[in-house]
């Protein structure tokens, strides 16, 4: 049973670049929310995906976009990357018709703009 | 979703157990009690989860007493590999499957030999 696969693991982009980031739900999971986690803080809330669409937004700028797919597999989308966007981007799952379920978490991929 | 206070940090040695302590003044009545640990580099991993009294599993246990403005994650005879970052959350549906989570900063958890 596959877990929340994300890739690449890591990436070096430079300032004005756009990244985008993968992430794969674990199997029977068909929604997909994205964490950015800085260096020694805990991870915040960027947008959560669910039928394809955007559900729910944290406090993050346009720049910060999504997208999911049919086959609930998801991207996140970064424009005009600042240093500041220099952080760990973790990728969470969870089946939303099973309510208390906890969310499964990947291992994340290590962004660093230079 | 409710504000969670965890201490900053804790040292333990082998085979003690560890208790930390988490408070959530204003829980509302729908709200559960989840707790992820975390490694460096790693996405976080669920632990435990609960309602209310006691919950138990196979690596924790957590007391919630009755006012439910409080919890306590117990980790039973602790070994080098529990240290990491602990966070306690609170949330509608518990890790609230169809919502966001919000993390605090966590408590790091400092294992000694």
């Amino acid at each position: 049973d596959a877990g929340v696969t994300q890739s690449p693991t890591h990436l070096i982009k430079t300032r004005g670049q756009q990244v985008t980031l993968r992430c794969s739900p674990k199997s029977g999971h068909d929604t997909v929310s994205w964490y950015q986690q800085a260096l020694g803080q805990g991870p915040q809330f960027i947008f959560q995906y669910y039928e394809e669409e955007e559900r729910q937004r944290g406090n993050f700028p346009d720049r910060f976009s999504g997208h999911q797919f049919p086959n609930y597999s998801s991207e996140l989308n970064v424009n005009a990357l600042l240093l500041g966007d220099s952080a760990l981007y973790l990728c969470a799952s969870s089946l939303a018709t099973r309510v208390g379920q906890p969310q499964h978490f990947g291992d994340g991929t290590r962004l660093s703009i230079l | 979703l409710a504000k969670t206070t965890q201490p900053i940090s804790m040292d333990s040695y082998e085979g003690q157990e560890v208790n930390i302590t988490c408070s959530h003044n204003n829980i509302a009545t729908n709200d559960y009690i989840t707790w992820y640990q975390q490694f460096p580099s790693q996405g976080p991993r669920f632990i435990i989860q609960g309602y209310k009294t006691k919950v138990t599993n196979e690596v924790a246990s957590l007391f919630i007493p009755a006012d439910r403005k409080s919890s306590t994650l117990s980790l039973p005879r602790v070994s080098l590999s529990d240290t990491a970052v602990y966070y306690c959350l609170v949330g509608e549906g518990g890790s609230s499957n169809t919502g966001k989570l919000i993390f605090g900063q966590g408590t790091t958890l400092q294992v000694k030999p």
